[in-house]
This record gives structure tokens, C-alpha cells and sequence, in this order.
């Protein structure tokens, strides 16, 4: 089916390691964002790519890395993790920034760090 | 300041009741406003949205929200709850002067009682 992609589902990381979470979509939205979740806060906005190339930081942006080398994939680093960093991430993609037609979410992954 | 604010972080309703989940946001120009869902383990999935064509706009499941410029609100409504509507609901604006950020509300959890 058509849609985001996003794996791993679950990890477990230690303080201090590194990871890719990965995010692909096969719908040619050029905007893709990550997003954080958190209880009682709502979506945080993490980064997002306006299409293939272009970067920027979002709301919360420390400790994480974005790329943009295709217009379909958008992986998520996290440089040094960090027990604050342990959420459940989101990837979102729309057709363009405005997002009138809403976001595309994938099912997202639950992050631990210990 | 331009924002969003969901009223109540938990409802509970009985099955057959009505659902009213209440949105309100701050800004002197009408944005766009959404209502998402959130499943257990799942992303979110557009319910529905208005971007300034009917005010009273329904989206899947039943379910349907009305905007009200003078009170600032998208409230979603649906006229009988069942037991699958439990579920996560968040509200998203999209401004459309400003910063135009699309930033989400902090989400409110429907809990429906057999």
C-alpha cells in the first residue's frame, strides 16, 4: 500500500549510541517532516525537508540530524542518545509545506533510552 | 501569540452519546484548521479539515466539526459514539499569516463506556 514507511518499530538504545531511524514514502511528497510525540505535549516538530536537498530545523532539533538525498526517503540520526530523547517519532509527508490535504503519517517508532 | 489549544485531555462518553471534542486557537487571521485521529500503536490519520470553503465540514467515521470564526473554536462532534471511536483525537492549525506554522494541539484521549 501506498504510504510512509517507517522502521524500526521498536529500539532500545543505550546512553550515548547512535541510530538511524528510517523514513520512506512512495507517494512523490516533496515536504517530509519527523516529528516527536510525548504524553501531554502534543507533535513536536523535529525537522522537516522541503524536497530533495533542503533541510531545516524544526521546534526541537538538538541531538538530531536529517538528510535529504531522494525525494522519497528521510532518515532520522541521533547523534549521542540521551535518556530526553526516548519518545515515540514520527514521520509525516504532504505534498507541499502548506499541507492543505493534511499530513500522511507512518505508524511510527517507539524509542528507549536507557 | 498564535496557537492551539485542546480543552480536556481525557473525555469519556457512554456508547450511543454524543462526542464533542472542543479545539480553540489564537490568531487574527482564520487558519486552516484539522481533526486527526491516533489508534493505538498507529500513526495519525486525517478525520477531516476546513480550509475556508463550508463551515461545517464532516469527515469519515461520522464524525464532523463546525468553525466558528467569532468563538475561534473547530469543535468535533459526533452524534453517537462507538466503542471503536476510542481512540487519540488532535487538532492542527495551519496559519495562514505570521509564521504560518501547522502546529497540533496536545491531543485528547476519547474514552467510551459500554
Amino acid at each position: 500500500n501506498a504510504g510512509v514507511t517507517q522502521t524500526p518499530k521498536f529500539q532500545v538504545l543505550k546512553t550515548g549510541q547512535s541510530m538511524t531511524l528510517q523514513c520512506a514514502q512512495d507517494m512523490n511528497h516533496e515536504y517530509m517532516s519527523w516529528y516527536r510525540q510525548d504524553p501531554g505535549m502534543g507533535l513536536r516538530l523535529i525537522h522537516y525537508s522541503v524536497g530533495a536537498g533542503i533541510t531545516d530545523q524544526g521546534e526541537v532539533p538538538n541531538g538530531y540530524n536529517v538528510s535529504r538525498s531522494t525525494t522519497e526517503d528521510f532518515p532520522l540520526r541521533l547523534l549521542s542518545a540521551a535518556p530526553s530523547q526516548t519518545s515515540v517519532y514520527f514521520c509525516a509527508s504532504s505534498y507541499s509545506r502548506g499541507a492543505l490535504d493534511g499530513y500522511t503519517f507512518g505508524s511510527g517508532t517507539r524509542l528507549t533510552v536507557v | 501569540a498564535q496557537s492551539v489549544t485542546q480543552l480536556g485531555s481525557h473525555v469519556s462518553v457512554s456508547e450511543g452519546a454524543l462526542v464533542l471534542l472542543r479545539c480553540n486557537y489564537s490568531s487574527s487571521v482564520p487558519p486552516y484548521l484539522f481533526w486527526y485521529v491516533q489508534y493505538p500503536n498507529q500513526g495519525l490519520q486525517l478525520l477531516l479539515k476546513y480550509t475556508s470553503a463550508a463551515t461545517l465540514v464532516k469527515g469519515i467515521n461520522g464524525f464532523e466539526a463546525e468553525f466558528k470564526k467569532s468563538e475561534t473554536s473547530f469543535h468535533l462532534t459526533k452524534p453517537s459514539a462507538h466503542m471503536s471511536d476510542a481512540a487519540e483525537y488532535f487538532c492542527a492549525v495551519r496559519f495562514t499569516s505570521g509564521t504560518y506554522k501547522y502546529i497540533f494541539g496536545t491531543g485528547t484521549r476519547l474514552k467510551v463506556l459500554a
